[in-house]
Parts: structure tokens; sequence; C-alpha cells
């Protein structure tokens, strides 16, 4: 399977847990980006990163909302202190340049 | 702030006949424009895009048309299909700020047999 792969597909956590959310780029992508998806409504960016830098992570809140795409393995978008507003789907695309997305299937969080 | 805005949440269309799908923009920045189809429980997929130096892009079934002027695009799907049934999204971005992509809400396309 040459997609972005996310993992796992659903997660369920309870208030003030942490969620990890992990995705795996496709192979030879060094451009990952992460949006989310609130119910009703359009993909929001968040953040961009490349191997080991964060580029851009101008959409992602200041509080509780931290991203990483280390040199080696998948990048984890992390969510400490889960409030039931962070209740979404969370997609992750890769890029090999400026443009050519290729998304995963996401990764729907619900916090109970 | 909704830079790029869908304006019909949903839209039902008969087999073989014109779907018509509108997108508006605010952000005169804004030279690069995408379509994305996206299934329940899936992530978008790319559909056709267009640059702001062209008017007109179009790959098979699908045209895109950009207005510039107008800051508006369309994307047009000709035969409809069942299997086109999904949402269809609207998306922008400027070269200035790398590949990050500001999205529309969405629009739900119902292909009726």
């Amino acid at each position: 399977n040459a997609g972005v792969m996310q993992n796992p597909r659903h997660l369920v956590r309870r208030r003030g847990q942490e969620a990890r959310l992990r995705c795996s780029p496709v192979k030879g992508h060094s451009h990952v980006y992460w949006y989310r998806q609130l119910p009703e409504e359009g993909l929001k960016f968040m953040v961009y990163l490349q191997k080991e830098n964060i580029i851009d992570e101008s959409g992602m809140p200041k509080e509780r909302f931290s991203a990483e795409f280390p040199k080696e393995g998948p990048s984890i978008l992390r969510i400490q202190q889960v409030v039931r507003g962070d209740s979404a789907a969370y997609f992750c695309a890769s890029s090999s340049a400026n443009y050519g997305y290729t998304f995963g299937s996401g990764t729907r969080l619900t916090v109970v | 702030d909704q830079q790029v805005k869908q304006n019909s949440p949903s839209l039902s269309v008969q087999e073989g006949r014109i779907s018509i799908l509108n997108c508006d923009y605010t952000n005169s920045m804004f030279d690069y424009f995408l379509w994305y189809k996206k299934y329940p429980a899936e992530g978008p997929t790319f559909l056709i895009s267009i640059s702001s130096i062209k008017d007109k892009n179009e790959d098979g079934r699908f045209t895109v048309f950009l207005n510039k002027s107008a800051k508006h695009l369309s994307l047009h799907i000709v035969p409809s299909q069942p299997g086109d049934s999904a949402v269809y999204f609207c998306a922008a971005s400027e070269r200035t700020s790398g590949s990050r992509l500001t999205f529309g809400e969405g629009t739900q396309l119902t292909v009726n047999p």
C-alpha cells in the first residue's frame, strides 16, 4: 500500500486524557500536513512539517496540541488533556513537492 | 473568516445530466485551486486543479472554470454518474504560504439513477 497510513482509524478518549495520532507518509514524501474536520465543516489546516522541522503551525491551537515528524518513524499529532471540542476527524496528507497532496483516511477522535 | 466558500451544502442531479458545483473565494493572493472528492470514512481524493494563469482545465468528465475577476470557480461534471455521489471540496492556496490549503465547507452531490 503506497498511500498515507493513519492510525488508529478510530480513537475514543475520556476528557483529560492524551490522544496520539500517527501518520506514515507516502514512501519518499518528506512533507506532512495535518488538517482537522469538525462536524459539518470543511478541513482546516493545522500544521505543516518537513523531516524534523515544523514549517508552519499557524493553524494549530497554542495549547495542548503538538506535532512532530522525526527523522525516523511516523509523524505524530499529540493532543494533551482532551476536551469534547477536540472531537473531530483528523487528516494527514503528504507530498514530495509544493503540490500533489495524498490524504490518508483520517483518525476519528471521540472525546467522551 | 471563511476565505473559501461553497454556498450550496447539497446538490441533487439526475444521472446523465450535468452537475455544477460552485466555489467563491475572497483572498486575491490565492493562485492555485483544487477540487477534492470525499466519500464517508475516507480521506479527500484529488480530482482536478487549475492555476490562476488559466481559466479552464479539463480532465475527462471533469472541467474546472476559473473567473478571477469574480473570484469564482466552478466544477462541471458531465455526464454525471451515480458513483459521483460524494462530498466535493473546493480548496485554494497561495505560493508564498507553501502548499497550505484553505478548504470550503463542501457540497454533497447526489446523482440519482
